[in-house]
């Protein structure tokens, strides 16, 4: 079965920074890119970019440079999404999704289930 | 704001025939293909419609979608209750150089 599931529940406090992981089975995982998107309260779906399951090759929406970044561990098929200094606009629910490994091409055919991250003092 | 405009509501009575447009510009829409995403609360978005027109396995023939210039539609007949949830459409920006959606489109099965 292919699935991303992701980790959990997150509450951080502005200035601080939050790890989210999306881990990956049923399918080889350099095959694809993992993107993030995300989903503040009310609001629609915004990409956050994305990073290749082969090269690892990243690239991100520009109002988010400096303070995001993605990784993987291709040993465990693992993606990971790191945001800095939060402010409490990102207060969201955050999704990793499956990608074609050309960025530009395909669909995000499979999600993982979201992670709520709360920024609050 | 988003880069692609969609209507923010849309609704119809079962067995309805709905369309749910997505406009967009030469650097998105005009030159990448269309994706259409549905969302239930609290649950994944799922994909519904890749490639203009293509429906992965899982999704009705009720769902179908259209491209034609800087614009898309999505349309879905034979309306249910399970329809019910926000649509979005999206596609890539070379102008951005990363993936844009709309603003999503709450669908009402009266």
């Amino acid at each position: 079965q292919v699935q991303l599931v992701q980790s959990g529940t997150e509450v951080k406090k502005p200035g601080a920074s939050v790890r989210v992981s999306c881990r990956a089975s049923g399918y080889t995982f350099s095959d694809y890119a993992i993107s993030w998107v995300r989903q503040a309260p009310g609001q629609g779906l915004e990409w956050m970019g994305w990073i290749s399951g082969d090269t690892g090759k990243t690239d991100f929406v520009q109002k988010l440079q400096g303070r995001v970044s993605v990784a993987t561990d291709t040993s465990t098929g693992t993606a990971y999404m790191e945001l800095r200094n939060l402010r409490s606009d990102d207060t969201a629910v955050y999704y990793c999704a499956r990608g074609s490994i050309v960025a530009s091409f395909g669909a995000f055919d499979i999600w993982g289930q979201g992670t709520m991250v709360t920024v609050s003092s | 704001q988003s880069v692609l405009t969609q209507p923010p509501s849309a609704s119809g009575t079962p067995g309805q025939r709905v369309t749910i447009s997505c406009s967009g510009s030469s650097s998105n829409i005009g030159s990448n293909t269309v994706n259409w995403y549905q969302h239930l609360p609290g649950t994944a978005p799922k994909l519904l419609i890749y490639n203009n027109n293509q429906r992965p396995s899982g999704f009705p023939d009720r769902f179908s979608g259209y491209k034609s210039g800087t614009s898309a539609s999505l349309a879905i007949s034979g309306l249910q209750s399970e329809d019910e949830a926000d649509y979005y459409c999206s596609a890539w920006d070379d102008s951005l150089n990363g993936w844009v959606f709309g603003g999503g489109t709450k669908l009402t099965v009266l």
